[in-house]
């Protein structure tokens, strides 16, 4: 067990719907990453939030948001979904931005 | 960020040291070399990072060449739970985010 939780673990759904993935940092990190693995990729960034603020931005879709809330818990939400969607969605969490990230067990999302 | 150059792939027998290298010749001053493996689908497992010296933990050592252009990640006594894809990475350490690139798949056989 990392420390950091991700729910749910699998999750089926069609196309056109939405869908909210959670995730919950290790006790005491701040920021919070969120990752996107799709069959035979690499890892892609997706967002960042440091203490509730979004921090940086990489490669998502303006149909997918996120936030982080007070408690610093985080929630990706995924719209008007396509089959494209269909992949592995990991969170990590850090402190701050130094040093390495604990990555959770990731939600396997399948669009069909 | 600096790009990372890695084989594919590499066998290892299990129980030899499995040496995993990277490229790395565009490296800034302040950049850290990150080594992260992913078994099966799992989320990614931090390995190791280094600036310029070589560093040893409990898992692996990593070692930098001295003008920091090239580093290789040493698994000493390597397990068929070795079997990973294992990213090396360059970062700035107060850089927001890692880049991961395609990684090396390293096939420990018994």
């Amino acid at each position: 067990d990392s420390g950091v939780t991700q729910t749910p673990k699998h999750l089926i759904t069609a196309t056109g719907q939405r869908v909210t993935l959670r995730c919950s940092p290790r006790s005491g990190d701040l920021s919070v990453y969120w990752y996107q693995q799709s069959l035979d990729q690499g890892l892609q960034f997706l967002i960042q939030y440091y203490n509730g603020e979004e921090r940086a931005k990489g490669n998502i879709l303006e149909r997918f948001s996120a936030q982080q809330f007070p408690d610093l818990h985080s929630e990706l939400n995924l719209s008007s979904l396509e089959l494209g969607d269909s992949a592995l969605y990991f969170c990590a969490s850090s402190v701050g931005n130094s040093y390495g990230y604990t990555f959770g067990s990731g939600t396997r999302l399948t669009v069909v | 960020d600096a790009k990372t150059t890695q084989p594919p792939s590499m066998d290892c027998a299990e129980g030899r040291a499995a040496n995993l290298p990277c490229n790395h010749s565009t490296i800034s001053g302040n950049e850290y070399v990150y080594w992260y493996r992913q078994i099966h689908s799992q989320g990614p497992q931090y390995i190791i990072h280094g600036l310029k010296n070589n560093e040893t933990n409990e898992m692996a050592s990593l070692i930098i060449t001295e003008d920091r252009k090239s580093s290789t990640l040493i698994l000493p006594h390597a397990t068929l739970r070795d079997t990973a894809v294992y990213y090396c990475i360059v970062r700035v350490n107060n850089f927001n985010k890692f880049y991961f690139g395609s990684g090396t798949k390293l096939n420990v056989k018994p």
